[in-house]
């Protein structure tokens, strides 16, 4: 079972503009993760946002967290074709990550 | 190098084979986890060490799955009699901290595992 549901399940953007995605979680966390996978290769890690923080930057990346609404988006600003990817959500509240079904980003240049 | 590193990256089986899929951890990380990843899904969980402690193997599908860390820090997942709906990336990951999933973990680029 996922707990983690990202939405939408595919986004098709041109190069420069903005890429947003959404996870949703059903039960309290203790952090929230995102990473990328590249087609064919393992996941790599993007930031983590705690259950105390409301928003976290790292680079081009901007994650907010809303525990009232048990849900964090992901930006991309600026985004590039190198972007491509899936992106997935990781919701922590035991020591189990348990990940969504990711959100397939394609970036056009 | 540095990372996590997985072997081998592809394997093709007849059905009713064993596979034995190896994970070598970033030294020093005391915990390592292995997931299967169907086509077009996220991670599902497997199996979790700390160390060479097995602490949650209630992700594993059936007992044709074994996970094994000896001297916690090579791991190898071995699937027995394997059939098609095994077919998948299996993926592992190693995390510095004690706390297993609740900080930053390390992903190999995953055995993809066709079952024919």
């Amino acid at each position: 079972s996922q707990q983690g549901e990202e939405d939408p399940q595919a986004l098709s953007i041109q190069e420069g503009e903005n890429a947003t995605m959404n996870c949703s979680y059903k039960t309290s966390i203790n952090n929230l993760q995102w990473y990328r996978q590249n087609s064919g290769r393992g996941l790599v890690h993007l930031i983590l946002i705690r259950s105390n923080e409301r928003e976290k930057h790292s680079g081009r990346l901007r994650v907010t967290l809303d525990t009232s609404k048990k849900s964090s988006s992901l930006l991309i600003t600026a985004s590039r074709a190198a972007d491509t990817a899936s992106y997935f959500c990781a919701t922590g509240g035991s020591y189990i990550p348990t990940f969504g079904r990711g959100t397939s980003l394609i970036v056009h240049p | 190098g540095a990372g996590v590193s997985q072997s081998p990256r592809y394997k093709v089986a007849k059905r009713g084979q064993d596979v034995a899929l190896r994970c070598d951890p970033i030294s020093g990380h005391v915990s390592l986890f292995w997931y299967q990843q169907a086509l077009g899904q996220g991670p599902e969980f497997l199996t979790y060490f700390q160390n060479e402690a097995q602490l949650d193997k209630s992700g594993l599908p059936s007992d044709r799955f074994f996970a094994e860390r000896p001297e916690g820090s090579v791991s190898t997942l071995k699937i027995q009699r394997t059939q098609q709906e095994d077919s998948a990336v299996y993926l592992c990951a190693s995390s510095f901290d004690r706390v297993g999933g609740q900080e930053t973990q390390y992903f190999g680029p995953g055995t993809r595992l066709l079952v024919l």
